[in-house]
């Protein structure tokens, strides 16, 4: 069966500290990867997804990158933190475009101090 | 790009009563529309999905139904429990990504 997983579960860094959340899949290949950040008591917001090694969209211009080095590792960095960085990060997959829908990791919870 | 409307934002609910979610969608070209649960601190998950060629899809206590022509859909929960009690997301799927609603808080009360 397939399984995400997703480290560290909380995490505080001082604000201007470069940031690695990584993202990895099990029991499945090629799955389209996908970074939410979810602020306290919002919605999910989509920051990445990508559909193949390398090749990464991004919906919100932000000091966010994502790096996808293989074919199911999602990696999500900043090289500054800001306040506004802070919240809860949510990787997922899918099969394909997502018409099984999506399958979400457990979660990092980042705050920036 | 798709644009999903989520209401009631927060609903509140006596133990036993049904609670109904409301969701309306942008892109007529959508096809998929799962609803996902999310309990305090904890991942979203998916509790039901119905598409675009089905108006009704029923689990247990769960329903959901689909307007297409009126781009509506909802979720109904009967004989609410405590632990019904998180944030539920509606999505719509177009031609990319998952679109979400911005959630409604479930609050049930023994």
């Amino acid at each position: 069966s397939q399984t995400i997983h997703q480290w560290p579960a909380t995490l505080v860094q001082p604000v201007g500290s470069p940031l690695s959340l990584e993202c990895t899949v099990e029991g499945t290949s090629n799955p389209n990867l996908y970074w939410y950040r979810q602020a306290a008591g919002r919605g999910l917001q989509l920051l990445f997804y990508s559909v193949g090694i390398g090749q990464i969209s991004s919906e919100v211009p932000q000091n966010l990158s994502a790096s996808r080095p293989q074919d199911r590792q999602f990696i999500l960095s900043s090289k500054k933190l800001l306040l506004s960085d802070s919240g809860f990060y949510l990787c997922a997959w899918s099969v394909g475009n997502g018409l099984y829908g999506y399958t979400f990791g457990s979660g990092t919870r980042l705050t920036v101090v | 790009g798709e644009n999903v409307e989520q209401h009631p934002s927060t609903l509140s609910v006596q133990e036993g009563d049904s609670a109904v979610i409301k969701c309306t969608y942008s892109d007529s070209a959508s096809n998929y529309f799962p609803w996902y649960k999310q309990e305090l601190g904890k991942r979203p998950q998916l509790i039901i999905d119905i598409r675009s060629n089905v108006g009704e899809k029923k689990d247990q206590r769960i329903a959901v139904t689909l307007n297409k022509t009126a781009k509506h859909f909802s979720l109904h929960i009967t004989e609410t429990q405590p632990e019904d009690s998180a944030v539920y997301f509606c999505a719509a799927k177009g031609y990319s990504t998952l679109t979400f609603g911005k959630g409604t808080m479930l609050l049930v009360s023994p």
